[in-house]
C-alpha cells in the first residue's frame, strides 16, 4: 500500500522560503514521478512541478525562477523549497505520485496548509 | 482563468445522471493530450477518478465514466448518489506553457 505523508512549517513571513518534505511509504520510488501541487483556499489546483528519481525535473512556468524540487532516494523522499514567498503563495500545498512525466496523480499527500501573513 | 474550462458547478437528483465538462485547446486536449479526472470532497486530498481520458482505477464504480470530443473532455456520473456530492477537476498537458494544467472545477451538488 502506497502512502505518502508530508510536514513542513505552516505559517511564514513575505519574503522567506516555504520549505516541505514528503515521504513514500510502500511501493517503488524510481518507476514514477513525484509532483507538488497546490490549491489556493476556496480556489482549484495548480501543478507547481515534478521530479522523477534521478533528479530531472519540470516546473509551471509561473513559478520556476523560486521553486526548486529534489529527492532523496536514500530516503524515499522529495522535498519543495518556494523561495521570496508572499501572500500569493498561501495555500494547502499537496505531495503526489505521477504515473508518468507530466502524467495523472494516483497518490496524494495529506496536504500541508501553509499560510504567508506579516 | 483556468487553461481548461469547466462549468463553476452542476448539479442532480439522486438516481440522475449528470455530465461535467472540460473545454480545452489545440495546444492541450486538441493536441491529443490525455485528460484524468480527480474527485475532492472539501478538507480532503483528490482522488484519481478517471485516467487517460476512460480508465477507472481499482475501486472506483463504473458509475463514472469519460469520453473526449474534440477539443474537450466530459465526466459522466450515472446513478447519481449523496456521496458523490464533491469537487471535480479535470487535468492534461499543455505544450504551449510546457506543464500540467487543470480545470477550474465543478461543484457536484446532489439535490
Amino acid at each position: 500500500q502506497v502512502q505518502l505523508q508530508q510536514w513542513g512549517a505552516g505559517l511564514l513571513k513575505p519574503s522567506e522560503t516555504l520549505s516541505l518534505t514528503c515521504a513514500v511509504y510502500g511501493g517503488s520510488f524510481s518507476d514514477f514521478y513525484w509532483s507538488w501541487i497546490r490549491q489556493p483556499p476556496g480556489k482549484g489546483l495548480e501543478w507547481i512541478g515534478e521530479s522523477n528519481h534521478s533528479g530531472s525535473t519540470n516546473y509551471n512556468p509561473s513559478l520556476n525562477s523560486r521553486v526548486t524540487i529534489s529527492v532523496d532516494t536514500s530516503k524515499n523522499q522529495l522535498s519543495l523549497k518556494v523561495t521570496s514567498v508572499t501572500a500569493a503563495d498561501t495555500a494547502v500545498y499537496y505531495c503526489a505520485r505521477g504515473a508518468r512525466r507530466f502524467g495523472y496523480a494516483d497518490y496524494w499527500g495529506q496536504g500541508t496548509p501553509v499560510t504567508v501573513s506579516s | 482563468q483556468s487553461v481548461l474550462t469547466q462549468p463553476p458547478s452542476v448539479s442532480g437528483a439522486p438516481g440522475q445522471r449528470v455530465t461535467i465538462s472540460c473545454t480545452g485547446t489545440s495546444f492541450n486536449i486538441g493536441a491529443g493530450y490525455d485528460v484524468h479526472w480527480y474527485q475532492q470532497v472539501p478538507g480532503t486530498a483528490p482522488k484519481l477518478l478517471i485516467s487517460d481520458y476512460t480508465n477507472r482505477p481499482s475501486g472506483v464504480p463504473d458509475r463514472f465514466s469519460g469520453s473526449k470530443s474534440g477539443t474537450s473532455a466530459s465526466l459522466a456520473i450515472s446513478g447519481l448518489q449523496a456521496e458523490d456530492e464533491a469537487d471535480y477537476y479535470c487535468q492534461s498537458f499543455d505544450s504551449s506553457l510546457s506543464g500540467v494544467v487543470f480545470g477550474g472545477g465543478t461543484k457536484l451538488t446532489v439535490l
